[in-house]
């Protein structure tokens, strides 16, 4: 069974701070790195994406990936309370099953006013 | 971008009725996906569809669970005799065949109740 794994939370940050959400995985043959937000019920959104090791930027997200750790980070910079929701993790199948997204159970953030 | 549609958005059914969901994914995606989500966990993987050949089918999916995809198009979901356990949300998602792990775009969901 491959599994992704976040901490739950939730997380909470004033307004303006970096929150750091992170997420392990345990298929090392994982090529594809997702990062979803999803207010309460709604369905989850895709933000980030991310193929290769190290940091990719998209305003004020930032996702960073370990590949030898097997580690996935997304950073949110300048956090709104709009940025409250859960995040969700996702990684993709190794091998034939490589269209196929496993997802964490996710980090509830809440940003504080 | 008319997005992923699913229909109805929310489902009240009594146990052991038989409900059937829709999902019309975006259309130039060939690869359409059935995830189940109950509250505090992440989407399971229920089924997958690669145009109208259904690949694959997660050992969640008991044989009360059956999905189609006819014509490579809209994808249904049906739940025969229903069962408290089966009250989810049911989230449909398609994705373009561009390689490894192309991202997912999820529709609104159906939401089920099973009294």
């Amino acid at each position: 069974q491959k599994e992704v794994e976040q901490n739950s939370g939730p997380l909470s940050v004033p307004e303006g701070a970096i929150a750091s959400l992170n997420c392990t995985y345990s298929d090392r043959g994982s090529q594809s790195f997702f990062w979803y937000r999803q207010y309460s019920g709604k369905s989850p959104e895709l933000i980030m994406f991310i193929y290769s090791n190290g940091d990719k930027e998209d305003g004020r997200f930032t996702a960073q990936l370990n590949k030898a750790s097997q580690y996935v980070s997304l950073l949110i910079r300048d956090s709104q309370p709009s940025d409250s929701a859960t995040y969700l993790c996702a990684v993709n199948g190794s091998g034939g099953s490589n269209y196929k997204l496993t997802f964490g159970k996710g980090t509830l953030l809440t940003v504080n006013p | 971008d008319t997005g992923v549609s699913q229909d109805p958005r929310h489902k009240i059914t009594k146990r052991g009725q038989n409900v059937t969901f829709r999902c019309d994914p975006i259309s130039e995606h060939n690869r359409l996906y059935w995830y189940r989500q109950t509250l505090g966990q992440g989407p399971e993987f229920l089924t997958y569809f690669q145009n109208e050949a259904q690949l694959e089918k997660s050992r969640l999916l008991s044989d009360r669970f059956s999905a189609e995809r006819p014509k490579g198009s809209f994808s249904t979901l049906e739940i025969q005799r229903t069962e408290q356990g089966d009250s989810a949300m049911y989230l449909c998602a398609s994705s373009a065949n561009g390689g490894v792990g192309s991202p997912l775009h999820f529709g609104n969901g159906t939401r089920l109740t099973v009294t």
